[in-house]
């Protein structure tokens, strides 16, 4: 199995506070993603990252922001959750030059 | 954007019946990869296929990158296959390694 972790697994959290949830790879690998998964509907990307301070949108990125500091910590901010936030992330690494995206085990948010 | 259209939706088997899942696209793609979603919400890599045949087990995958669908194949169905199946691909122009994916199968296989 990928080396990614995510913390924490669960959250609950009120509308208006901020979140953060962290990524960590042991793969060293470059490229590393968040996609967020609702009901009804595959993943959807929201922010990915191409190296250390390198990153880019994804097309549901309104309202997060992220940050690479170090090649094995990717994390996902919420500036200010609402409960449209509400939602299971997943961060992901892997892909590009035909190389496949493995999946961390997801962390579940409820924003109230 | 690409579109990425699995059918059918949903999927009810009984125990040793086989199955074909179809995953079609609307562009050309670098990388197509088929997931299984178990009911505990882990995303399980099945198969890496832009295109040709791989099997796995009870498991395999056709991708035709020129018709632009792919086929994932499970074979005397256990209900430890239940779950969703997503397939997902990354357009080949693009900046960066992003996977659109399907809207899934939700498949339920019964003892």
């Amino acid at each position: 199995d990928a080396g990614i972790t995510q913390s924490p697994r669960h959250k609950v959290t009120e509308t208006g506070t901020p979140v953060t949830l962290r990524c960590h790879q042991t793969e060293n690998h470059r490229y590393m993603y968040w996609y967020r998964q609702d009901p009804g509907h595959g993943l959807r990307l929201i922010h990915y990252s191409y190296g250390v301070k390198d990153t880019d949108k994804g097309e549901v990125s309104d309202g997060y922001s992220v940050s690479r500091s170090k090649t094995e910590d990717f994390l996902l901010t919420l500036e200010s959750a609402t409960s449209s936030q509400t939602s299971v992330y997943f961060c992901a690494i892997g892909g590009r030059g035909g190389n496949e995206q493995f999946f961390g085990p997801g962390t579940r948010l409820t924003v109230l | 954007g690409i579109q990425v259209e699995q059918s059918p939706p949903d999927l009810i088997l009984q125990e040793g019946a086989n199955s074909t899942l179809r995953c079609n696209f609307s562009d050309s793609v670098n990388n197509l990869q088929w997931f299984h979603q178990n009911p505990w919400g882990q995303l399980i890599n099945l198969f890496y296929i832009p295109s040709g045949t791989k099997q796995n087990g009870r498991l395999s995958a056709t991708t035709v990158a020129t018709e632009r669908y792919s086929l994932l194949y499970i074979s005397s169905s256990q209900t430890t296959d239940s779950g969703v199946y997503f397939c997902a691909v990354e357009l080949k122009e693009t900046s960066g390694s992003r996977l659109t994916f399907g809207e899934g199968t939700q498949l339920t296989v019964n003892p």
